[in-house]
């Protein structure tokens, strides 16, 4: 089955560093997903991906889906407190009627003042 | 953006008990809902996909006789955890598709069961 994995892990960066984490499929993803969780909160979605070579901005973010749609990246330009948590990418794959999401293991992400 | 509710936020249960999970699309249509178990500090594991007037389609290994799903409504669907263990102890979370919004699920906010 398909699997997407997440690296790395863990992170700890200083206050203003950046930060970036990677995701891969070992499958053509029709779309990715990424989802910021805070501590002890739930999944809340940040964006979606669809084309091929995709690059798109939010801010301080900048998220990136690869020309052959199996690998993404997130990255967070000088980062702040407020961006602690998990970031999770998901990819999406139209199976049917289905249309799963995979999730990553997470990037946890700890920033320190 | 769209909302999802999660009733109830947290449980505790004896063992042997059964526990309801409801989840609930509150601005918008959901025909299908997925229904995750989230350990700590790890990711999210998809346990079924619940499609509206249908029977839920469950992934390998999770027992569709004692994770009861049922999605009545285009707003409501539940997750029904029978004969609860302790190894059942997790947090569960819910999601919605909103079709309006292509292939984006909203999360509810989750569901901690603690089975004594």
């Amino acid at each position: 089955g398909q699997q997407v994995m997440q690296i790395p892990q863990y992170q700890h960066v200083q206050e203003g560093e950046d930060f970036t984490t990677y995701c891969n499929s070992s499958t053509t993803l029709s779309n990715i997903q990424w989802y910021k969780q805070r501590p002890g909160g739930h999944p809340v979605f940040l964006i979606q991906l669809v084309k091929s070579g995709e690059v798109k901005k939010q801010k301080r973010l900048t998220f990136q889906f690869g020309e052959a749609k199996k690998n993404s990246s997130l990255h967070i330009t000088a980062t702040q407190t407020t961006d602690v948590g998990t970031y999770f990418c998901a990819g999406g794959q139209d199976s049917g009627s289905a249309r799963q999401l995979t999730f990553g293991s997470g990037t946890q992400l700890t920033v320190l003042p | 953006g769209a909302v999802v509710s999660q009733h109830p936020s947290r449980v505790i249960c004896k063992s042997g008990t059964s526990v309801k999970i409801e989840c609930r699309s509150l601005d918008f249509q959901a025909t299908t809902m997925f229904w995750y178990r989230q350990f700590p500090k790890k990711s999210l594991m998809l346990m079924a996909t619940s499609n509206e007037g249908s029977k839920a389609t469950y992934e390998q290994g999770v027992e569709k006789d004692k994770f009861l799903i049922n999605h009545a409504s285009l707003t409501l669907s539940t997750l029904t955890v029978t004969s609860a263990h302790p190894e059942d102890s997790s947090f569960y979370i819910c999601s919605a598709r909103d079709l309006r919004v292509r292939e984006t699920q909203y999360f509810g906010p989750g569901t901690r069961l603690l089975v004594l």
